[in-house]
């Protein structure tokens, strides 16, 4: 599986747009972008996932990049429940397990 | 509501004690995983499941056993032999299926102490 790499940690105004970027060079064709997130000491969450189109949830949108090497977790509105650290990964659809780095830490203030 | 349960949440064992973690789903998903967190880093995949009696081994496995004698429980044995079980440990489950085989629903987790 590709590798991911992401900034230990970012900072964002409650109410203000969270764009928490991920790269990932090495993506071959058939790989999808996934995106996690953990809040203290509980277990991860699904938020997104997508191969090539930029998609849109209810949660987020993830933005990515032509060449698919890199793309972009949007919390259009963040709130200080979003305070989490969110998980990069990329991996086969039918792959048998998901390998998580250590992600980037998002601290949403007031 | 459907989801899983990890009992106990916390847990403390004193050395050379074996301990089992539980893990039940009542969403019917077919596969089943433990994960393994330390503080401030990620998850490590220690055993999955694709299907009742079945499981693979993870990147971690050494020093743990699992069954899966039903598909809604997947049971993780910490034994003597792990060398440094004092972890947050996390079950998850997905469909299986290939549309949704990496859409893990993730329970709350159990925290392992051991003394």
């Amino acid at each position: 599986d590709a590798k991911t790499t992401q900034p230990p940690s970012m900072d964002c105004a409650e109410g203000r747009a969270a764009n928490l970027p991920c790269n990932h060079s090495t993506i071959s064709g058939n790989e999808y972008v996934y995106w996690y997130r953990q809040i203290h000491s509980q277990g991860p969450q699904y938020i997104i996932h997508g191969l090539k189109n930029n998609e849109t949830n209810e949660m987020a949108s993830l933005i990515i990049t032509e060449d698919r090497k890199s793309s972009t977790l949007i919390l259009p509105h963040a709130t200080l429940r979003d305070t989490a650290v969110y998980y990069c990964i990329v991996s086969l659809m039918n792959t048998d397990k998901l390998i998580f780095g250590t992600g980037t830490r998002l601290q949403v203030f007031p | 509501d459907g989801g899983i349960t990890q009992s106990p949440k916390y847990l403390f064992r004193k050395e050379g004690q074996n301990v089992t973690l539980s893990c039940e789903q009542n969403l019917n998903h077919d596969a089943m995983y433990w994960y393994r967190q330390d503080p401030g880093q990620g998850l490590r995949l220690i055993y999955y499941s694709q299907i009742v009696n079945d499981f693979q081994k993870g990147d971690i496995a050494e020093g743990y056993s699992v069954s899966r004698e039903k598909k809604e429980s997947f049971p993780l044995t910490v034994t003597s032999a792990q060398k440094n079980p004092t972890a947050f440990y996390l079950c998850a489950s997905s469909i299986g299926e290939m549309a949704g085989a990496n859409v893990l629903t993730f329970g709350a987790g159990s925290r392992l102490t051991v003394l």
